[in-house]
Parts: structure tokens; C-alpha cells; sequence
């Protein structure tokens, strides 16, 4: 079972492109966090969430916890965004639970 | 910038063999974690480690594996007798509150 599910699963926009991607849970969480991983592996935090929103450069995360949602969106996007971002949650019980990823790519 | 290290980057095991996989977390950091990511699927946590201990552990995380501080520095994962399905990118994360963490660059193990 996923107890977490990505969507989209691959996206593709043309440079500047305004980009959002979702993230929806199943268990009851601590914190909710949105990692971008480089094509080498090497991971990244870009956020973490427990309410309401964060924004960080072009970088905006948001989270409705009744609805179990959180949404990752890139303003004025560029092709080094291109990256697969990944939603991990921190349950109750404080396992960590992850999505299988969005592959984005940016085009020029 | 602190960062946090691993060492090896790479590890080629037999099967039947035990690794031990290091980590220098950053240094004011209290919270320790281990993650695996089988080549093509999601990341799995393995263990967060607290206080010299740990606090938490998955399923994954059975028998074969333990952690250890030993010297206050480096944190880490030994697996005692490496199966096939071990094959995989571990990555350690430290973090100074529990929240935020950084990750290592991962080791890569493949196991023959």
C-alpha cells in the first residue's frame, strides 16, 4: 500500500511555465516534508510542513491537513529545476513514509 | 556550509558479507537517520537514532541491521550478512531539531 501518492508522475514545461505538483496522504501526520532530488541522487529539503504555507524564492508549499493534501508549486520555472521532487510525511507514529516522485523537466 | 559526509561513495560486497556504511552527520546536529533507495523506486526509511539511541525503526529495519554512534561523530550502519535484495543508494540525514534534515550523498551498495 502507498501511503502516499504523487501526481503527476512525469512533467514536462517550457521554461517559465507556472508548475504545481500534489501530494495526498493517507495516515495521520507530524510533518510534512517536499525533497528535491538531483538526477546524481544527492537530496535536498525544500520544505517542511505542518499547517498552512511556505514560500521560499520561486518555491510555494502548502498543505491542508483535513484534506490530507499538500501541493508543491514552482513559479517562472527554469530548466535547473528539472529534478524529481519527492513528498515524504512523518506519521503520528514517527515513520517516514515517501512518494515514488514527480520527474520534472524544464525545457528551454 | 556544513554538510553531512558518507563514506564509502561506492561498496561492492558478497553476499553472505557484512558492510558497515559511515556517516559524519553535522556537527551541533541531535537527530540521526538512515534511508535506503532501491535503484528505480522510492526512498525507504530504515531508522532515526536519538540521544544514542534509537528512536525509531520500520519494518526494513530487522535483525541484520543495527546503528552505532561510536566516537560522537560518525554515525553508523552496519548490515551483518548482506543479501541481494540489500542492493541499494543508503543515504544518512542528520538534523539539529527533528525537523529539517540534511542528507548525505549516499553510499551505493551493490551486492554480489
Amino acid at each position: 500500500k502507498n501511503e502516499v501518492e504523487q501526481s503527476p508522475q512525469n512533467l514536462t514545461a517550457q521554461e517559465g511555465e507556472f508548475i504545481t505538483i500534489n501530494c495526498s496522504y493517507s495516515v495521520g501526520i507530524s510533518a510534512l516534508h517536499w525533497l528535491q532530488q538531483h538526477p546524481g541522487g544527492g537530496i535536498v529539503s525544500l520544505f517542511m510542513l505542518s499547517s498552512g504555507k511556505k514560500k521560499h524564492g520561486r518555491l510555494i508549499a502548502t498543505i491542508n491537513i483535513q484534506e490530507k493534501h499538500s501541493s508543491l508549486h514552482i513559479t517562472a520555472s527554469h530548466p535547473r529545476d528539472s529534478a524529481v521532487y519527492i513528498c515524504a510525511v512523518r506519521s503520528l507514529g514517527n515513520q517516514f513514509y515517501f512518494g515514488t516522485g514527480t520527474s520534472l523537466t524544464v525545457i528551454p | 556550509e556544513p554538510e553531512v559526509t558518507q563514506t564509502p561513495s561506492h561498496q561492492v560486497t558478497q553476499m553472505g558479507q557484512e558492510v558497515i556504511l559511515r556517516c559524519v552527520p553535522i556537527s551541533n546536529h541531535l537527530y540521526f537517520y538512515w534511508y535506503r533507495q532501491i535503484l528505480g523506486q522510492k526512498v525507504e526509511f530504515l531508522v532515526s537514532f536519538y540521544n544514542n539511541e534509537i528512536s525509531e525503526k520500520s519494518e526494513i529495519f530487522d535483525d541484520q541491521f543495527s546503528v552505532e554512534r561510536p566516537d560522537g561523530s560518525n554515525f553508523t550502519l552496519k548490515i551483518r550478512s548482506t543479501k541481494l535484495e540489500d542492493s541499494a543508494m543508503y543515504f544518512c540525514a542528520s538534523s539539529e531539531s527533528g525537523e529539517t534534515q540534511y542528507f548525505g550523498p549516499g553510499t551505493r551498495l551493490l551486492v554480489l
